[in-house]
């Protein structure tokens, strides 16, 4: 069965400092992957998704992932955060019949 | 393009009572999904609808239903709650087909709270 594990369940750093949030994921075939972020008492917004290609993925909010095949990862990242990166923010592995989100990662940004 | 509306925003309603949810999606998306998410559980899968049929159903038991019109809104139902259903329920619209199934798009949810 597919999995998704995101290994940190909180994670703090500096505004202006570099982020990365892992995702490790287990399927038997070329995953579908995704990055969504959860502002307090909002839904999931979609960051970024792989579907195939090009392995390393841009998305919103100057958000980038980079798709490790041999590694079944799938780790966002970001050069420098801004405070109103602060969220949950979810790792979801999936095909068009089984969708499995990650338990997420906390960000809290220091001023 | 308007997003996934979720009505209400917020209920509380005691053990023992029925509660439906509402989810409009977004225009032209005929598959709508249903999540639980709890601090305990994270996000869970309820049931997917595609033209008024369910699709998928995750692992709840039979008092968590749903439905689907023919507009694609859909409704969410749970019957006889229990302290532990306490929990924000998002739907999620996508195109519903190929590819597209996977790209969902989220509602701002229903925070449900069971005294």
């Amino acid at each position: 069965a597919q999995s998704v594990t995101q290994p940190d369940i909180h994670i703090t750093v500096s505004e202006g400092a570099s982020l990365e949030l892992r995702c490790n994921y287990s399927y038997g075939a070329t995953p579908y992957l995704f990055w969504y972020v959860q502002s307090p008492g909002q839904g999931l917004q979609l960051l970024l998704k792989y579907f195939s290609g090009d392995t390393l993925v841009q998305g919103i909010k100057g958000f980038e992932a980079e798709f490790k095949r041999s590694q079944s990862s799938f780790n966002l990242r970001k050069p420098s955060v801004h405070w109103s990166d602060a969220a949950e923010y979810f790792c979801a592995v999936g095909d068009p019949n089984d969708m499995r989100f990650g338990a997420g990662t906390r960000l809290t940004v220091k001023p | 393009k308007a997003g996934v509306t979720q009505t209400p925003r917020y209920l509380i309603k005691t053990r023992g009572q029925q509660v439906t949810l509402s989810c409009s999606p977004i225009s032209g998306h005929r598959s709508v999904s249903w999540y639980q998410q709890t601090p305990g559980q994270g996000l869970q899968f309820l049931f997917e609808y595609f033209s008024e049929t369910q699709r998928n159903k995750g692992n709840f038991p039979g008092r968590f239903s749903g439905r689907q019109f023919s507009n694609s809104r859909s409704e969410m139902n749970v019957s006889t709650l229990e302290l532990g259903d306490s929990a924000l329920y998002l739907c999620a619209s996508s195109l519903g087909s190929g590819l597209e199934k996977t790209l969902q798009y989220f509602g701002a949810g229903t925070r449900l709270s069971v005294l």
